[in-house]
């Protein structure tokens, strides 16, 4: 069965601009989680949306927003991009706590 | 509030030498437990899992891991490790009920060396 898709794989992007990351989850997964991955701060977890809802969230600021659609695909936002926020962002669906990432979006902010 | 802890960072093995990756947890319910593997520009996969029944885990690669609820750990191992094992791996864990929060660890970073 097909795998979890992100889109796209490779951005570049400037101080200040926006930039949306797109998620495909897996076929019948309700739950899909956001993660940033950098050197320094290792992964971190950005929010869960289950079923169109915001189940967590984690400590980043509100210039980081998400949302899932009907059809369980996510997308995450990014505002006014700062040069910290250069980052592997990875997306996983899962059920029952087992979960299954992307390849990720390596987003380079300039 | 659940938590795991990865002592190592970095972890230096000479190719065909058995190594250990270290993970200790702390929950207050009973947890679920696993290993995700993460290759230079890619995602995270499973590598191997602890819900339930026997303590010893076998996963993919040659790798397994045993749950010792005593000392609440979860460490990885394997035999004797090969090039291509050379990766992140990251330490999990979730509540088996309700709902499965999942927490990772900081990883380790596995280096083997020819």
């Amino acid at each position: 069965k097909a795998g979890v898709t992100q889109t796209p794989r490779y951005l570049i992007k400037t101080r200040g601009q926006q930039v949306t990351l797109s998620c495909s989850p897996i076929s019948g997964h309700r739950s899909v989680s956001w993660y940033q991955q950098t050197p320094g701060q290792g992964l971190q977890f950005l929010f869960e949306y289950f079923s169109e809802t915001q189940r967590n969230k984690g400590n980043f600021p509100g210039r980081f927003s998400g949302r899932q659609f009907s059809n369980s695909r996510s997308e995450m936002n990014v505002s006014t991009l700062e040069l910290g926020d250069s980052a592997l962002y990875l997306c996983a669906s899962s059920v029952d706590a087992i979960y299954t990432f992307g390849s990720g979006t390596r987003l380079t902010v300039v | 509030a659940q938590s795991v802890t990865q002592l190592d960072s970095q972890v230096p093995v000479f190719e065909e030498a058995p190594v250990e990756l270290r993970c200790n947890y702390s929950s207050s319910v009973s947890v679920y437990l696993f290993w995700y593997v993460q290759y230079p520009n890619q995602g995270l996969q499973l590598l191997l899992k602890y819900l339930s029944g026997s303590t010893l885990v076998k996963g993919i690669n040659g790798f397994e891991a045993e749950f010792n609820k005593s000392q609440t750990s979860f460490h990885l191992r394997k035999p004797s490790v090969h090039i291509s094992d050379t990766a992140e791996y990251f330490c999990a864990v979730s509540d088996s009920g309700g709902y499965q929060k999942v927490t990772f660890g900081t990883g380790t970073k596995l280096q083997v060396i020819p």
